[in-house]
């Protein structure tokens, strides 16, 4: 196991188009997480897992996105009718719970681009 | 709300010196502080973090100070090297409550051979 994958790396999409994301996570790490980064921003938090369950969203995560971790192993990240706006990297992560001295395991993102 | 601040969008430092980079944060609650650091076309890398209950945490060349009656931490990195060039993320946590982290916007770091 050598660390968060996701899938795509890039996705260009056309606008009102849907995307799926995929991040398989380090094995071990019950928790998953799903970030937004935009140019010249840190990222921003849009929801988590713990296992199988989504424990948290985002005010962030509009009704057009969805999240799933069916299993508890790999999530996906679906973001429905693309706009502009949804341009962004999306970085997921993975952790074991209550190990915050440890910060997350990033993978190397997604970038899409909507045009 | 910006719950973490980095003022300084960019640092050059030659190489040998001591790089400085700062975080400001408002949010009282936080109690653990990470920073990361970020290589183009990669993920946010874990580089150092501190607990509330600590003032510094050193790691080899890298050691980050925790203020926190000023709300300020910084990380220090003695000496700086090329390969250290990157962008560094403050991010802060309250733990218990999902381990979600607030970020800062990042200060690209450039060393000087």
């Amino acid at each position: 196991d050598t660390g968060v994958s996701q899938d795509p790396r890039h996705k260009i999409t056309k606008r009102g188009q849907n995307v799926t994301f995929r991040c398989d996570p380090i094995s071990e790490h019950n928790r998953l997480y799903w970030y937004r980064q935009t140019l010249g921003q840190g990222p921003e938090f849009l929801t988590y897992f713990q296992n199988e369950a989504q424990l948290e969203k985002s005010r962030l995560l509009s009704d057009r996105f969805s999240a799933e971790r069916p299993k508890g192993s790999f999530s996906t990240l679906e973001i429905q009718r693309t706009e502009q706006g949804d341009s962004a990297m999306y970085l997921c992560a993975s952790s074991f719970p209550l190990q915050e001295q440890y910060g997350y395991t990033f993978g190397s993102g997604t970038r899409l681009t909507v045009v | 709300d910006q719950q973490v601040k980095q003022n300084s969008p960019s640092l050059s430092v030659q190489e040998g010196r001591i790089s400085i980079l700062n975080c400001d944060y408002t949010n009282s609650m936080f109690d653990y502080f990470l920073w990361y650091k970020k290589y183009p076309a990669e993920g946010p890398t874990f580089l150092i973090s501190i607990s509330s209950i600590k003032d510094k945490n050193e790691d080899g060349r890298f050691t980050v100070f925790l203020n926190k009656s000023a709300k300020h931490l910084s990380l220090h990195i003695v000496p700086s090297q090329p390969g250290d060039s990157a962008v560094y993320f403050c991010a802060a946590s309250v733990s218990n409550t999902g381990n979600q982290f607030y970020f800062g916007t990042g200060t690209s770091l450039t060393v000087i051979p």
